[in-house]
């Protein structure tokens, strides 16, 4: 699986849009970008995934730049509650023998 | 969302005893369950790979026979930590992609042990 990275850390004012980026350039064709979110002391919570389209949810979206090779996970509006670390995962699907490792994240950090 | 269940949430033991942890998919089946370790400060660091009815797949580094797991069925997978030691004090997570699915996978809400 391909390796990815991440800034250490972010800061974003509540109430403004948080814009984590991911630089994935060793991406293959059939591997998906997945981001997940830990807050501290539990388990990690499934945010979005995409392959080469954006893709937008609930939660946020996913912009994958057309060469793959980089990411930008956007919440358009952060509240306190979106503090924690966030991992940019790069996979083939399970079912193919994709795993998810995780790599450091960004710990994102939303003041008031 | 999916449902993953962790029992117990936090443990505390004496050195040299087991602990069994149980993660349960509450409302899907699930084939294949993984486990993880987490060291304070530190990322998620996969262990194993826990497939029902056949022998889990362990990570390079990670002793088999200090941490035996058991997918017993569809819903239920077990990580025993043999003979435990201080060392092996850490916040220990699985997760399960539902049954046919080729994307997500959910995580449960983590064990936390200490060992005396």
């Amino acid at each position: 699986d391909a390796k990815t990275t991440q800034p250490p850390s972010m800061d974003c004012a509540e109430g403004r849009a948080a814009n984590l980026p991911c630089n994935h350039s060793t991406i293959s064709g059939n591997e998906y970008v997945y981001w997940y979110r830990q807050i501290h002391s539990q388990g990690p919570q499934y945010i979005i995934h995409g392959l080469k389209n954006n893709e937008t949810n609930e939660m946020a979206s996913l912009i994958i730049t057309e060469d793959r090779k980089s990411s930008t996970l956007i919440l358009p509006h952060a509240t306190l509650r979106d503090t924690a670390v966030y991992y940019c995962i790069v996979r083939v699907p399970y079912n193919q023998g994709g795993k998810l490792i995780f790599g450091q994240g960004t710990e994102l950090s939303v003041k008031p | 969302g999916a449902v993953v269940s962790q029992h117990p949430s936090w443990v505390i033991c004496k050195s040299g005893t087991s602990v069994k942890i149980e993660c349960r998919s509450l409302d899907f089946q699930a084939t294949t369950m993984f486990w993880y370790r987490q060291f304070p400060k530190q990322s998620l660091m996969l262990m194993a790979t826990s497939n029902e009815g056949s022998k889990a797949t362990y990570e390079q580094g990670v002793e088999k026979d200090k941490f035996l797991i058991n997918h017993a069925s569809l819903t239920l997978s077990t990580l025993t930590v043999t003979s435990a030691h201080p060392e092996d004090s850490s916040f220990y997570i699985c997760s399960a992609p539902p049954w046919g699915s080729t994307d997500t996978q959910y995580f449960g809400p983590g064990t936390r042990l200490t060992v005396l």
